[in-house]
Protein backbone atom coordinates (compact mmCIF):
# COMPACT_ATOMS: atom_id res chain seq x y z
CA UNK A 1 0.00 0.00 0.00
CA UNK A 2 1.39 3.11 -1.01
CA UNK A 3 2.29 5.75 1.72
CA UNK A 4 3.60 9.01 2.80
CA UNK A 5 7.02 9.65 5.09
CA UNK A 6 8.26 12.06 7.24
CA UNK A 7 11.37 12.82 8.30
CA UNK A 8 12.69 12.60 10.87
CA UNK A 9 10.56 10.63 13.31
CA UNK A 10 11.11 12.94 16.04
CA UNK A 11 13.36 16.41 16.49
CA UNK A 12 14.24 18.88 19.48
CA UNK A 13 15.58 21.55 19.02
CA UNK A 14 16.15 24.97 20.54
CA UNK A 15 13.83 27.42 21.07
CA UNK A 16 14.20 30.26 18.36
CA UNK A 17 16.17 27.58 16.08
CA UNK A 18 15.11 27.16 12.82
CA UNK A 19 13.60 23.37 11.72
CA UNK A 20 12.62 21.70 8.14
CA UNK A 21 9.95 18.73 8.67
CA UNK A 22 10.30 16.78 5.53
CA UNK A 23 7.87 14.50 4.04
CA UNK A 24 7.67 12.42 0.53
CA UNK A 25 3.75 12.20 -0.34
CA UNK A 26 2.38 9.53 -1.86
CA UNK A 27 3.94 10.01 -6.14
CA UNK A 28 0.78 10.51 -7.99
CA UNK A 29 -0.78 12.91 -5.43
CA UNK A 30 -1.39 16.65 -6.60
CA UNK A 31 -2.73 17.83 -3.53
CA UNK A 32 -0.63 17.88 -0.07
CA UNK A 33 -0.97 19.18 3.92
CA UNK A 34 0.60 19.78 7.14
CA UNK A 35 -1.52 19.66 10.59
CA UNK A 36 -0.24 19.56 13.60
CA UNK A 37 -1.37 17.85 16.93
CA UNK A 38 -0.34 19.14 20.23
CA UNK A 39 -0.30 16.10 23.17
CA UNK A 40 -3.91 15.23 23.85
CA UNK A 41 -5.57 17.92 21.90
CA UNK A 42 -7.23 17.27 18.29
CA UNK A 43 -5.43 17.58 15.00
CA UNK A 44 -5.28 20.90 13.58
CA UNK A 45 -4.99 22.15 9.71
CA UNK A 46 -2.43 24.40 9.10
CA UNK A 47 -1.93 24.39 5.19
CA UNK A 48 -2.91 22.72 2.08
CA UNK A 49 -0.99 23.28 -1.22
CA UNK A 50 -1.67 22.72 -4.92
CA UNK A 51 -0.03 23.50 -7.86
CA UNK A 52 3.14 24.93 -6.33
CA UNK A 53 1.71 27.17 -4.41
CA UNK A 54 -0.48 27.53 -1.07
CA UNK A 55 -4.14 26.60 -1.15
CA UNK A 56 -5.62 27.59 2.00
CA UNK A 57 -3.89 28.21 5.89
CA UNK A 58 -4.93 28.41 8.82
CA UNK A 59 -4.36 31.35 11.42
CA UNK A 60 -2.05 29.13 13.31
CA UNK A 61 0.00 29.19 9.67
CA UNK A 62 1.62 32.76 10.23
CA UNK A 63 4.65 34.47 9.29
CA UNK A 64 6.79 31.65 10.78
CA UNK A 65 5.76 29.08 9.31
CA UNK A 66 6.56 28.25 4.73
CA UNK A 67 6.18 25.49 2.92
CA UNK A 68 7.96 24.53 -0.35
CA UNK A 69 7.89 21.30 -2.55
CA UNK A 70 11.64 21.85 -3.82
CA UNK A 71 11.37 18.64 -6.12
CA UNK A 72 8.94 16.51 -7.77
CA UNK A 73 8.70 14.56 -4.48
CA UNK A 74 9.54 16.05 -1.31
CA UNK A 75 7.41 18.81 0.13
CA UNK A 76 8.66 20.33 3.52
CA UNK A 77 7.26 22.72 6.20
CA UNK A 78 9.87 25.18 7.59
CA UNK A 79 9.64 26.85 11.39
CA UNK A 80 11.76 29.78 10.99
CA UNK A 81 12.17 31.17 15.19
CA UNK A 82 10.63 27.82 17.00
CA UNK A 83 8.59 28.91 19.96
CA UNK A 84 8.02 26.47 23.39
CA UNK A 85 4.27 26.27 22.19
CA UNK A 86 5.02 24.83 18.44
CA UNK A 87 6.23 21.34 20.34
CA UNK A 88 3.41 18.90 18.64
CA UNK A 89 3.21 16.03 16.21
CA UNK A 90 3.57 17.49 13.16
CA UNK A 91 1.37 14.99 10.35
CA UNK A 92 2.27 15.64 6.55
CA UNK A 93 -1.13 14.27 4.59
CA UNK A 94 -1.48 13.90 0.68
CA UNK A 95 -4.84 13.12 -1.45
CA UNK A 96 -5.32 12.82 -5.37
CA UNK A 97 -7.95 15.09 -4.74
CA UNK A 98 -9.81 17.28 -2.14
CA UNK A 99 -12.92 16.82 -0.03
CA UNK A 100 -14.16 13.56 -1.83
CA UNK A 101 -11.49 11.06 -1.49
CA UNK A 102 -9.25 10.09 1.46
CA UNK A 103 -6.14 11.94 2.83
CA UNK A 104 -3.13 9.77 3.27
CA UNK A 105 -1.53 10.64 6.62
CA UNK A 106 2.35 10.08 7.16
CA UNK A 107 3.48 8.99 10.58
CA UNK A 108 4.28 12.26 11.74
CA UNK A 109 7.33 14.26 13.16
CA UNK A 110 7.10 14.75 16.99
CA UNK A 111 8.84 18.74 17.43
CA UNK A 112 10.14 19.17 20.71
CA UNK A 113 11.42 22.99 21.59
CA UNK A 114 13.59 23.56 24.57
CA UNK B 1 -17.45 24.01 6.21
CA UNK B 2 -20.16 21.81 8.45
CA UNK B 3 -19.63 21.83 11.74
CA UNK B 4 -19.41 18.26 13.07
CA UNK B 5 -20.70 17.06 16.93
CA UNK B 6 -19.80 13.51 18.17
CA UNK B 7 -19.77 11.56 22.15
CA UNK B 8 -16.30 12.76 23.51
CA UNK B 9 -15.52 9.18 24.86
CA UNK B 10 -17.50 5.57 24.69
CA UNK B 11 -16.63 2.42 26.27
CA UNK B 12 -17.40 -0.69 24.80
CA UNK B 13 -16.53 -4.70 25.47
CA UNK B 14 -14.46 -7.23 22.71
CA UNK B 15 -17.02 -8.77 20.59
CA UNK B 16 -19.53 -6.13 20.91
CA UNK B 17 -20.88 -4.08 18.06
CA UNK B 18 -19.77 -0.11 18.30
CA UNK B 19 -21.78 2.72 16.76
CA UNK B 20 -20.52 6.03 17.32
CA UNK B 21 -23.26 8.81 15.98
CA UNK B 22 -22.18 11.99 14.26
CA UNK B 23 -24.10 15.30 13.98
CA UNK B 24 -23.65 17.47 10.75
CA UNK B 25 -26.65 19.91 10.74
CA UNK B 26 -25.27 22.53 8.42
CA UNK B 27 -24.18 19.61 5.53
CA UNK B 28 -24.34 20.86 2.24
CA UNK B 29 -25.81 19.35 -0.67
CA UNK B 30 -21.81 18.63 -2.09
CA UNK B 31 -20.87 17.62 1.14
CA UNK B 32 -19.49 13.76 1.87
CA UNK B 33 -19.02 12.23 5.08
CA UNK B 34 -15.76 10.76 5.67
CA UNK B 35 -14.64 8.82 9.13
CA UNK B 36 -10.98 8.30 10.30
CA UNK B 37 -9.72 6.44 13.07
CA UNK B 38 -6.57 7.90 14.92
CA UNK B 39 -4.02 5.79 17.36
CA UNK B 40 -1.80 7.02 19.44
CA UNK B 41 1.39 9.06 18.10
CA UNK B 42 -0.23 7.87 15.02
CA UNK B 43 -1.31 9.87 11.57
CA UNK B 44 -5.64 9.66 11.42
CA UNK B 45 -6.09 6.70 8.68
CA UNK B 46 -8.97 6.87 6.43
CA UNK B 47 -11.76 4.46 7.46
CA UNK B 48 -14.80 5.31 5.30
CA UNK B 49 -16.37 7.44 3.29
CA UNK B 50 -20.52 7.90 1.88
CA UNK B 51 -22.85 10.70 0.32
CA UNK B 52 -25.94 9.00 1.80
CA UNK B 53 -27.88 5.96 2.89
CA UNK B 54 -25.07 2.82 3.56
CA UNK B 55 -21.63 2.53 2.90
CA UNK B 56 -19.80 -0.66 4.03
CA UNK B 57 -15.97 -1.94 3.91
CA UNK B 58 -13.95 -4.44 5.31
CA UNK B 59 -13.87 -2.57 8.32
CA UNK B 60 -17.33 -0.59 9.05
CA UNK B 61 -20.16 0.50 7.68
CA UNK B 62 -21.71 3.81 7.85
CA UNK B 63 -25.49 4.44 8.10
CA UNK B 64 -26.56 8.14 6.76
CA UNK B 65 -30.22 8.87 6.75
CA UNK B 66 -32.16 10.64 4.12
CA UNK B 67 -31.88 14.31 5.54
CA UNK B 68 -28.27 13.67 6.12
CA UNK B 69 -27.65 15.95 9.43
CA UNK B 70 -26.19 12.85 10.92
CA UNK B 71 -24.25 10.15 10.21
CA UNK B 72 -23.11 6.37 12.07
CA UNK B 73 -20.35 4.37 12.20
CA UNK B 74 -20.48 0.88 12.96
CA UNK B 75 -17.73 -0.62 14.04
CA UNK B 76 -18.85 -4.72 14.03
CA UNK B 77 -17.33 -7.14 16.30
CA UNK B 78 -14.77 -4.78 17.95
CA UNK B 79 -10.83 -5.82 19.45
CA UNK B 80 -8.40 -4.51 22.34
CA UNK B 81 -6.88 -2.74 18.79
CA UNK B 82 -9.85 -0.74 17.91
CA UNK B 83 -9.68 1.22 21.26
CA UNK B 84 -8.48 4.54 18.79
CA UNK B 85 -9.98 8.10 18.28
CA UNK B 86 -12.65 8.12 15.81
CA UNK B 87 -13.19 11.17 13.89
CA UNK B 88 -16.21 12.24 12.00
CA UNK B 89 -15.64 14.88 8.89
CA UNK B 90 -17.82 16.50 6.40
CA UNK B 91 -15.94 18.51 3.28
CA UNK B 92 -17.58 19.08 -0.12
CA UNK B 93 -16.18 18.09 -3.37
CA UNK B 94 -14.94 21.49 -4.24
CA UNK B 95 -13.22 23.65 -3.54
CA UNK B 96 -12.45 22.47 -0.17
CA UNK B 97 -8.42 22.40 0.29
CA UNK B 98 -8.50 21.23 4.15
CA UNK B 99 -9.74 18.35 5.79
CA UNK B 100 -11.10 19.66 9.39
CA UNK B 101 -10.95 17.45 12.03
CA UNK B 102 -13.19 18.17 15.37
CA UNK B 103 -12.46 16.67 18.89
CA UNK B 104 -13.08 13.30 18.01
CA UNK B 105 -14.53 10.05 20.27
CA UNK B 106 -12.14 8.04 22.20
CA UNK B 107 -13.39 4.62 22.14
CA UNK B 108 -11.85 2.35 24.53
CA UNK B 109 -12.22 -1.48 24.12
CA UNK B 110 -12.26 -2.89 27.18
CA UNK B 111 -11.50 -7.38 27.47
Amino acid sequence: EPEVTQTPSHQVTQMGQEVILRCVPISNHLYFYWYRQILGQKVEFLVSFYNNEISEKSEIFDDQFSVERPDGSNFTLKIRSTKLEDSAMYFCASSAKTGRTEAFFGQGTRLTVV
Amino acid sequence: LAKTTQPISMDSYEGQEVNITCSHNNIATNDYITWYQQFPSQGPRFIIQGYKTKVTNEVASLFIPADRKSSTLSLPRVSLSDTAVYYCLVANTSGTYKYIFGTGTRLKVLA
